[in-house]
């Protein structure tokens, strides 16, 4: 079975320094991971992916994320970190395939407040 | 594009009425997904849909229906509705074909749900 860790409930970092959010994560064969954000009263938005390739990930708003295939992690990092970056952030992966439905397991999220 | 639009936005029920949660992509996806969002549970599947006039069962399809008559709609109903049926439902959507679990999923905005 898959599976998907997010170990803290919550992140506090102050404006400017630079922001991690831990993801670690359990499949068969090749992983594909992402990560979401999730703003108060909204749904969920795409932020990056990783499937094949380099494993320095960029994605929206300035945020990036590594792929580690010995540790099976997928942190979530941004170097300076805004306010408006507060929000609840989801880690997510599926099983790489060649077509078909995979499932998608989901992390239960790892709330990020942002300190002015 | 609107993306994926839901309706309603809020709702209060009573034990034992029933209901459609609506939701339509404009996207021309045709992988569809409604899941539901518990505090600290992260999402839950409740069913999936990979083309119209197909579905299949999440993990938690229990005391809901959908149904998949075109590519854009994928409503979701609820019968007898229970108060462990309060939650906030997402529905979302991504393109499915070669290396289908390689693709995003886009959400919509949600429908707060409580039942009382």
């Amino acid at each position: 079975a898959q599976s998907v860790a997010q170990p803290e409930d919550q992140v506090n970092v102050a404006e400017g320094n630079p922001l991690t959010v831990k993801c670690t994560y359990s499949v068969s064969g090749n992983p594909y991971l992402f990560w979401y954000v999730q703003y108060p009263n909204r749904g969920l938005q795409f932020l990056l992916k990783y499937i094949t390739g380099d494993n320095l990930v960029k994605g929206s708003y300035g945020f990036e994320a590594e792929f580690n295939k010995s540790q099976t992690s997928f942190h979530l990092k941004k170097p300076s970190a805004l306010v408006s970056d507060s929000a609840l952030y989801f880690c997510a992966v599926s099983r790489g395939n060649s077509g078909g439905y995979q499932k998608v397991t989901f992390g239960t999220g790892t709330k990020l407040q942002v300190i002015p | 594009n609107a993306g994926v639009t839901q309706t309603p936005k809020f709702r209060i029920l009573k034990i034992g009425q029933s209901m459609t949660l609506q939701c339509t992509q404009d996207m021309n996806h045709n992988y569809m997904y409604w899941y539901r969002q518990d505090p600290g549970m992260g999402l839950k599947l409740i069913y999936y849909s990979v083309g119209a006039g197909i579905t299949d069962k999440g993990e938690v399809p229990n005391g809901y229906n959908v149904s998949r008559s075109t590519t854009e709609d994928f409503p979701l109903r609820l019968e007898l509705a229970a108060p462990s049926q309060t939650s906030v439902y997402f529905c979302a959507s991504s393109y499915g074909g070669r290396r289908s679990s390689s693709y995003e999923q886009y959400f919509g905005p949600g429908t707060r749900l409580t039942v009382t």
